[in-house]
């Protein structure tokens, strides 16, 4: 069971900077791996996957990279609407399984 | 546009069983597959299955095989997850979500999108 964790766990930041995210998997994924943006209350929604693909209506300021067991997720400038939790999740071996999330959250 | 729309929210007692529905809108029901996702509180989601709109086919995660089924009413564009022997450490939002890519195109993606707005599962004598 490839098992993935994220880092790090909370990030204060200001809106207009930059944010990077890790996800690091236990074993390799090869570009098999998906970034979702949950905000309190709501669904999860996918942004990014097979690893640097966004999804439809997806702002540009969002991109995926990496491959292999090492990602990293970007938002170029943060907006206010970004502040969220970030899930990772690989579809390279079952179960299908997400990490526990970077919080992105204001300084 | 593409909408999944869950039934209410629902208080069970240990032991006894729970089916959530997911009334799908807005594409061609049988093109896509459905999976179905949890989340406790404070926690990450946690995939369950997923069901092929078009013959039906699931495929479940091995921590819930004999426990999940996941039917569909193709007339009613709606699928459903039916979770029996319920117990408080299933207390949890459960959310359907559709699958990335068509089924014509020969596999499933696993990538989820959209999803539903969720139904809370609480558990609890």
């Amino acid at each position: 069971e490839i098992v993935l964790t994220q880092s790090p766990a909370t990030l204060s930041l200001s809106p207009g900077e930059r944010a990077t995210l890790s996800c690091r998997a236990s074993q390799s994924v090869r570009t098999f791996l998906a970034w979702y943006q949950q905000k309190p209350g709501q669904a999860p929604r996918l942004l990014i996957y097979d690893a640097s693909n966004r999804a439809t209506g997806i702002p540009a300021r969002f991109s995926g990279s990496g491959s292999e067991t090492d990602f990293t997720l970007t938002i170029s400038s943060l907006e206010p609407e970004d502040f969220a939790i970030y899930y990772c999740q690989q579809r390279s071996d079952w179960p299908r399984a997400f990490g526990p999330g970077t919080k992105v959250d204001f300084k | 546009q593409v909408q999944l729309v869950q039934s209410g929210a629902e208080v069970k007692k240990p032991g006894a069983s729970v089916k959530v529905s997911c009334k799908a809108s807005g594409y061609i029901f049988t093109d896509y597959v459905i999976h179905w996702v949890r989340q406790a509180p404070g926690q990450r989601p946690e995939w369950m299955g997923w069901i092929n709109a078009a013959n039906g086919n699931t495929k479940y995660s091995e921590k819930f095989q004999g426990r999940v089924t996941i039917t569909l009413d193709t007339s009613a564009t709606t699928a459903y997850m039916e979770l029996s022997s319920l117990r408080s450490e299933d207390t949890a939002v459960y959310y359907c979500a559709r699958d990335l890519v068509p089924i014509s195109r020969g596999w499933t993606s696993d990538w989820f999108d959209p999803w539903g707005q969720g139904t809370l599962v609480t558990v609890s004598s």
